[in-house]
């Protein structure tokens, strides 16, 4: 299996500028998650999407961030306008059905925001 | 929020020591992972362990529920191991929520 597959890996983008990370999770998984991981913060559940469906946005910092998973082999992550605190490492991750599954982590997009 | 914490927080051992990492959790969860993030940033997935223990060669892990901790046991320890170790509870109606503890960083000298 090729394993959680995140695009890009590395991003270097302006202040201001539209974001888009992108990700494919594992075939068969129905369960979806976005983390971001900072030296301050650690690593933190962002969105959970289970079935396509958004079961927890709590996590998504503020309006200018917003997650969609149109079908089951997509999702993707979208900052506009970004700003330079938003530089992170966005990890996505897969899980199998719901409750006692293992989850398996993409390599991760690293975003610098200048 | 449930509180996840983690100790200790660094770790220094020689290759060939082993050492015990510890995870604390406010509430009850469903379930709980290990997860390994090596010097390149990848998270690798350790142990699915709501309760019991389990083994895998070199490592071992225990969760008591009742008493809200896990253990991780790193055996005969080698530089790969390097990197940093998380507990990650799961939460929430599917279980499938999961918050990540602090982290405990080991470094493995040769």
């Amino acid at each position: 299996d090729a394993g959680v597959i995140q695009s890009p890996r590395h991003e270097v983008t302006e202040m201001g500028q539209e974001v888009t990370l992108r990700c494919k999770p594992i075939s068969g998984h129905n369960s979806l998650f976005w983390y971001r991981q900072t030296m301050m913060r650690g690593l933190e559940l962002l969105i959970y999407f289970n079935n396509n469906v958004p079961i927890d946005d709590s996590g998504m910092p503020e309006d200018r961030f917003s997650a969609k998973m149109p079908n089951a082999s997509f999702s993707t992550l979208k900052i506009q306008p970004s700003e330079p605190r938003d530089s992170a490492v966005y990890f996505c991750a897969s899980s199998l059905g719901e409750g006692g599954n293992t989850i398996y982590f993409g390599e991760g997009s690293w975003l610098t925001v200048v | 929020g449930i509180q996840v914490e983690q100790s200790p927080p660094d770790l220094i051992l020689q290759e060939g020591a082993n050492s015990t990492l510890r995870c604390n959790f406010s509430d009850s969860v469903n379930n709980l992972q290990w997860f390994h993030q090596n010097p390149w940033g990848q998270l690798i997935n350790l142990f699915y362990i709501p309760s019991g223990t389990k083994q895998n060669g070199r490592l071992s892990a225990t969760t008591v529920a009742t008493e809200r901790y896990s253990l991780l046991y790193i055996s005969s320890s080698q530089t790969t191991d390097s990197g940093v170790y998380f507990c990650a509870v799961g939460v929430g109606n599917t279980g499938n929520q999961f918050y990540f503890g602090t982290g405990t960083s080991l470094t493995v000298i040769p």
